[in-house]
């Protein structure tokens, strides 16, 4: 299987506790990136890595948020000190990113974390 | 910023056409993208398009006008398997963002 891949794929944790999810991308794609999804709500965008830079990351991204991309390839993203409000999916997307159309962008995504917070 | 809006809901009969409508404004537009979500699973890719037209693909096509900010996807031969929810996601100049989802429900 070459797609995107994500561990956990659930994970149940307490109030306070850290949490940290993992994603390897398809391999010979550059971009990586990470959304949380809500219940009848789109995926919210949270940040995303050119190889090993991250790039940009969300102005509603808290300081307990923070993911790495170390050798380009895989990232983890960790929560610390959750919240129940932290409870959601959490997506792993991966894209080309180089070319000079966007469909060389299309970002393809792994089957997702879900994370509940009691 | 971004700003994408599409229905919430839509139900469609299996055998028949339905049209999903996505509008946007945008500060910049580098493209746009339409995904199909089972519930519980992750988003599939289903077209782009980043000029204005049509792009036919099988069963699905899907439409863009930039100078409307307007976009629809086009579903021909419904089927149960159809159901699930329609992502409209505009690409600025960095990012993707995603609209909240049609919800298409196909009834027999």
């Amino acid at each position: 299987d070459t797609g995107v891949s994500q561990n956990p794929r659930h994970k149940i944790t307490k109030r306070g506790q850290n949490v940290t999810f993992r994603c390897d991308p398809i391999s010979e794609h550059n971009r990586l990136y990470w959304y949380r999804q809500t219940l009848g709500q789109g995926p919210e965008f949270l940040t995303y890595f050119q190889n090993e830079a991250q790039l940009e990351k969300s102005r509603l991204l808290s300081d307990r948020f923070s993911a790495e991309r170390p050798k380009g390839s895989f990232s983890t993203l960790e929560i610390q000190r959750t919240e129940q409000g932290d409870s959601a999916m959490y997506l792993c997307a991966s894209s080309l990113g180089y070319g000079g159309t966007g469909a060389t962008d299309t970002q393809y995504f792994g089957p997702g974390t879900r994370l509940t917070v009691l | 910023g971004q700003n994408i809006d599409q229905p919430t809901e839509m139900t469609a009969t299996e055998g028949a056409i339905v049209q999903i409508n996505c509008t946007y404004q945008t500060s910049g537009f580098n493209g746009l993208f339409w995904y199909q979500q089972h519930a519980g699973e992750a988003p599939t890719f289903l077209s782009y398009n980043v000029l204005d037209g049509l792009e036919e693909k099988g069963r699905f096509s899907s439409f863009l006008s930039r100078s409307k900010g307007y976009s629809y996807l086009l579903l021909k031969e419904l089927q149960m398997k159809d159901s699930a929810s329609y992502l409209c996601a505009v690409k600025g100049y960095q990012k993707v963002t995603f609209g909240t989802g049609t919800k298409l429900q196909v009834i027999p």
